[in-house]
């Protein structure tokens, strides 16, 4: 078993749609949770981190932790066509641990129809 | 622009070959990171620095891979004798040591071998 699992699509939807990416995870150490958004052959882009568990918004953007779980989701309100990208989760320990790489999942193909 | 930057963006390169690949982080992050991502998969780290000190390298990184990040600056990966199993998009990261889960990311390396 992989350490993060993250169902690969592809998604397609259309415009203005409500988005839902989620990842699973084995690592109970995992304590950083980041979303990364990587348009085809470019490097990923940092979308938003949460540390532990909760919510946290930015603009048409929503990520969740739920540790108990040990699941996370990105939500996407109104979608647009220029959303459409692969999104990646990813994932780290606290300081003091392995604090210094991030474990990814295999990403979600996503594409916004107009 | 004050990005990671990455160069070649492209590379191709018979078996065999050595290659040489720079990295130009942000300019206050003292750590740098490589990953290497093959298609329809995340990025997997590789090896990461503190300022000149490299502090970790992944099982990955065989004896072939060398990196080295002189005066705490730009860093270099070089793979020895290249196989084709060695194509794949080379991304570069960098962070501060505080935000180690906020890593930046340059547009990527890609090596193909022939």
């Amino acid at each position: 078993q992989k350490e993060v699992e993250q169902d690969p699509g592809p998604l397609s939807v259309p415009e203005g749609a409500i988005v839902s990416l989620n990842c699973t995870y084995s690592n109970s150490a995992f304590q950083y949770f980041m979303w990364y958004r990587q348009y085809s052959r470019k490097g990923p882009e940092l979308l938003m981190y949460t540390y532990s568990s909760g919510n946290k918004e930015d603009g048409r953007f929503t990520a969740q932790v739920d540790k108990s779980s040990k699941y996370i989701s990105l939500f996407i309100r109104d979608s647009q066509p220029s959303d459409s990208a692969t999104y990646l989760c990813a994932m780290s320990g606290d300081s003091g641990g392995s604090n210094y790489k991030l474990t990814f999942g295999k990403g979600t193909l996503l594409t916004v129809n107009p | 622009d004050t990005g990671v930057s990455q160069d070649p963006r492209h590379k191709i390169t018979k078996r065999g070959q050595n290659v040489t690949f720079r990295c130009d982080p942000i300019s206050e992050h003292n750590r740098l990171y490589w990953y290497r991502q093959t298609l329809g998969q995340g990025p997997e780290f590789l090896t990461y620095f503190q300022n000149e000190a490299q502090l970790e390298k992944s099982r990955l990184l065989s004896d072939r891979f060398s990196a080295e990040r002189p005066k705490g600056s730009f860093s270099t990966l070089e793979i020895q004798r290249t196989e084709q199993g060695d194509s794949a998009m080379y991304l570069c990261a960098s962070s501060l040591t505080g935000g180690f889960f906020k890593q930046f990311f340059g547009p990527g390396t890609r090596l193909t071998v022939l």
